[in-house]
């Protein structure tokens, strides 16, 4: 149980294209997802918390306008790269919080690397 | 404060022996401390956790220790396998909100035969 998917795996993209990355969760429900993205040999950054049905919170220094999140039911968050260029080129994660786990367990997608052109 | 230190950044042990990894924090709202294993070019994957009424959890190799006043947790890797080469990564929240996981920067251990 508790598995997260994400789509694309992996995406290469030319300077100036859009991109979208799914993340769902298979066999729960997940009121809250986050997304990270995570550069070689580095911790996980956290870019922001997408809640269903409303609007998502960025941290700080991320650029809403540029990374689109929807969050439209409770197992599907996604992720929008909008006109990428080649310094948005990273390893993006998912992670999903099932609904009704008493704890703040998060279970991680495989990432998607995303390379810019 | 939100940080979460975690040490080593690199550790080598050999196969059979012990790997011992700490993370410390600041922030005493914090209620659950999670391990996650990170492979290259995979997404992280949750481990072990502990919450801060218990002093250690173990299950099969991995063992986390916990030291409420000391701020500290760590995670130990009993037996260890070439398998377990891996990046490892310990985390805090508070546990009962949808609230995000904050990091360490992560401890890369190589297990050598």
């Amino acid at each position: 149980g508790a598995v997260v998917s994400q789509h694309p795996s992996r995406v290469i993209c030319k300077s100036g294209t859009s991109v979208k990355i799914e993340c769902r969760s298979l066999d729960f429900q997940a009121t809250t997802m986050f997304w990270y993205r995570q550069f070689p040999k580095q911790s996980l950054m956290l870019m922001a918390t997408s809640n269903e049905g409303s609007k998502a919170t960025y941290e700080q220094g991320v650029e809403k306008d540029k990374f689109l999140i929807n969050h439209a039911s409770l197992t599907l968050s996604t992720l929008t790269v909008t006109s990428a260029h080649p310094e948005d080129s990273s390893f993006y994660i998912c992670s999903a919080r099932p609904t009704f786990w008493s704890y703040n367990e998060q279970f991680f997608g495989p990432g998607t690397r995303l390379t810019v052109l | 404060q939100q940080q979460v230190k975690q040490s080593p950044q690199s550790l080598i042990v050999q196969k059979g022996g012990i790997s011992i990894i700490n993370c410390a924090y600041e922030n005493t709202a914090f209620d659950y401390f999670p391990w996650y294993q990170q492979f290259p070019g995979k997404g992280p994957a949750l481990l072990i956790a502990i919450r801060p009424d218990v002093s250690e959890k173990k299950e099969g190799r991995f063992t986390i220790s916990f030291n409420k006043s000391a701020k500290q947790f760590s995670l130990h890797i009993m037996d260890s396998q070439p398998g377990d080469s891996a990046t490892y990564f310990c985390a805090a929240s508070m546990g009962t909100g949808n609230t995000p996981l904050v990091f360490g920067k992560g401890t890369r251990l190589s297990v050598i035969a």
